[in-house]
């Protein structure tokens, strides 16, 4: 079945160090792939999405590319903030169905 | 607020008992779905309907948990004789999808369920 593995966290990153979360999937057909962030008692937000190889989604200086070679959906940021502190989910939808599958979630949090 | 809201917040209960929750979706949105999410773990797809038919269910919705969505707008989520094993965060989320073309889910805030 589909299935989505992160690195696991907590990643503690000083505030304007660059971050990487690493996202790999296993899928049937060809996935689109999401970015989903938690903040504090808030519920999930969509960060960006790709729909296609190749593609990069990109929002609020974040961005990932969709890699079909190496089934990875890593995501970036050159600058991080404290108030990027969250919890970074990644997932993904294939073909015709509706589900989203995620993975385990990341936490992040930088410090001043 | 237009966003996706969940009903209540947070519930506690005793094993046994039944609970009830709801999710009102974004206004419009045709389809509306439940996953379930337990500590350190992400979202896990339950169910979901387009408009009032209830078209997937996933293997973790045992017998013992009915989704509803009687008019289309608003769903119910029950879960009956509750255990231990069915604390978590329930999420709602809902979508517009028109022919096969599927928009973004917006989730909202989640009802945090403990059964002691």
């Amino acid at each position: 079945g589909d299935s989505v593995t992160q690195m696991e966290g907590p990643v503690t990153l000083s505030e304007e160090a660059f971050l990487t979360i690493n996202c790999t999937y296993t899928a049937t057909g060809y996935p689109s792939l999401f970015w989903y962030v938690q903040y504090p008692g808030e519920g999930l937000q969509l960060l960006l999405k790709a729909t296609k190889a190749d593609d990069k989604g990109s929002n609020k200086g974040f961005e990932a590319t969709y890699r079909k070679e190496t089934t990875s959906f890593h995501l970036e940021k050159g600058s991080v903030q404290v108030s990027d502190s969250a919890v970074y989910f990644c997932a993904l939808r294939t073909g015709t169905a509706s589900k989203l599958t995620f993975g385990t979630g990341t936490r992040l949090q930088v410090t001043l | 607020d237009t966003g996706v809201s969940q009903n209540p917040r947070h519930k506690i209960t005793k094993r046994g008992q039944n609970v009830t929750f709801r999710c009102d979706p974004i206004s419009e949105h045709n389809r509306l779905y439940w996953y379930r999410q337990t500590l350190g773990q992400g979202p896990e797809f339950l169910t979901y309907f387009q408009n009032e038919a209830q078209l997937e269910k996933s293997r973790l919705l045992s017998d013992r948990f009915s989704a509803e969505r009687p008019k289309g707008s608003f769903s119910t989520l029950e879960i009956q004789r509750t255990e231990q094993g069915d604390s978590a965060m329930y999420l709602c989320a809902s979508s517009l999808t028109l022919g096969l073309a599927e928009e973004t889910q917006y989730f909202g805030p989640g009802t945090r369920l403990l059964v002691l």
